[in-house]
């Protein structure tokens, strides 16, 4: 099955600190979906991305499609406490099978 | 609008002992999931159903897990008998449109089932 690497695995930083995190697959995607998961509950959607060097924001976060189409990238702005939880990325390779995630990205933040 | 509900919340069951979970897709959904989360991984898909037809389940090991979502609505997932390495949490999640490819690859989760196999 498709494989996507995701890092880094954790990261701890500042509340106002920036902060990117990328996913790369062995193929070509469609498709790249970025979706955060808090503890006790499911992941939830963010941002979805769907041609190659597409750049969408959703506040403050902004998501990229790789020129590739074999990486993406999100990146959170001015981070806040509740920005803490695992962020995961979620691809659909040009076969247009299932969606494959990513093993995520723990992001804690210190106030 | 109501989302994605699952029960139980909670699960803890001997290995060999069988265990079942439920689940109501938001409303109008006509694709629902059964995914696997072992702690520290990502979602695993067991298991996609188009209303009440099977799409995929290439990744479910039909020796002992099975699924179905009679009426096209509610759905059940059962394990038996269960290991030890069933041990994750269980996620159920829907979509709007199977015929609208970004309308379908955007999943909506439930909170999750979470299983632990002594």
């Amino acid at each position: 099955g498709q494989q996507l690497n995701q890092s880094p695995q954790s990261m701890f930083i500042q509340e106002g600190e920036d902060v990117s995190m990328n996913c790369t697959s062995s193929s070509i995607f469609n498709t790249w979906l970025w979706y955060k998961q808090d503890p006790g509950e499911g992941p939830v959607l963010l941002i979805a991305l769907y041609k190659a060097g597409e750049l969408t924001s959703n506040g403050r976060l902004t998501a990229q499609f790789g020129i590739t189409r074999k990486d993406s990238f999100l990146n959170i702005s001015a981070s806040i406490p509740s920005d803490v939880g695992i962020y995961f990325c979620a691809g659909q390779d040009t076969s247009g099978s299932r969606l494959t995630f990513g093993e995520g990205t723990q992001l804690t933040v210190n106030p | 609008e109501a989302g994605v509900a699952q029960s139980p919340r909670y699960k803890i069951i001997e290995k060999r002992q069988s265990v079942a979970f439920w689940c109501n897709p938001i409303s109008g959904h006509a694709t629902l999931y059964w995914y696997q989360q072992i702690l520290g991984q990502g979602p695993k898909l067991l298991i996609q159903f188009q209303n009440n037809g099977v799409v995929d389940d290439s990744q479910l090991p039909k020796d002992r897990f099975s699924a179905e979502r009679l009426k096209g609505v509610d759905s059940t997932l059962k394990i038996q008998p269960a290991k030890l390495e069933d041990s994750a949490v269980y996620l159920c999640a829907s979509s709007l449109d199977r015929h609208n490819a970004r309308m379908r690859q955007k999943l909506f989760f439930g909170s999750g089932t979470q299983l632990s196999v002594l």
